[in-house]
């Protein structure tokens, strides 16, 4: 399997300007996660899904942000309108269950760049 | 309570040191304690982890230190490499919730 896959590696954009960003999970997971990835602040879960549900939204930062998974192949994180403190790493994982629980591994892929101007 | 607090934020150590990363939890409900790897423009993999029901965990140069009482777990790597110098995070987990400590940014100087 080729693991996680995102898109774009690296995205520039200016403030205001629309975001999205992509991810395939690997096949046969069946929980997906994005994260957000800074220095300040470390690994923040901002939502995750189980079966294409969306279960704790709870770490979305604010309403410019939303996220969908449309099958169990793909998932989007948009960010409407784009500011300068939204710049990251966002990094999607997904999982299976097993003896250690939905969570006992996550799979990440290697992330989405993200610089607002 | 849903906070796992992770020291230190950097490390440096001499080829063949001994580096260790301290984390602590609040929640008593967590059941499993991974740690992650990550180097630079890759995502977290998963390195070693442990259940509370252990107090030590050892695959190859890689053990966790787990202490139920004191809610702490530690990371240590003996005859530490420059390859393993990487961002290190330890995380407590229950169910599908996943609590990450901040990361150790470790440097192993050759």
């Amino acid at each position: 399997d080729a693991g996680v896959i995102q898109s774009p590696r690296h995205e520039v954009t200016e403030m205001g300007q629309e975001v999205t960003l992509r991810c395939k999970p690997i096949s046969g997971h069946d929980y997906l996660f994005w994260y957000r990835q800074t220095m300040m602040r470390g690994l923040e879960l901002l939502i995750y899904f189980n079966n294409n549900v969306p279960i704790d939204d709870s770490g979305m930062p604010e309403d410019r942000f939303s996220a969908k998974m449309p099958n169990a192949s793909f998932s989007t994180l948009k960010i409407q309108p784009s500011e300068p403190r939204d710049s990251a790493v966002y990094f999607c994982a997904s999982s299976f269950v097993d003896h250690r629980g939905p969570a006992g591994e996550l799979f990440f892929g290697e992330g989405s760049r993200l610089t607002v101007l | 309570q849903q906070q796992v607090k992770q020291s230190p934020q950097s490390l440096i150590v001499q080829k063949g040191g001994i580096p260790i990363i301290n984390c602590a939890y609040e929640n008593t409900a967590f059941d499993y304690f991974p740690w992650y790897q990550q180097f630079p423009g890759k995502g977290p993999a998963l390195l070693i982890a442990i259940r509370p029901d252990v107090s030590e965990k050892k695959e190859g140069r890689f053990t966790i230190s787990f202490n139920k009482s004191a809610k702490q777990f530690s990371l240590h790597i003996m005859d530490s490499q420059p390859g393993d110098s990487a961002t290190y995070f330890c995380a407590a987990n229950r169910d599908d919730k996943i609590i990450f400590g901040k990361g150790t940014r470790l440097h192993i100087l050759p």
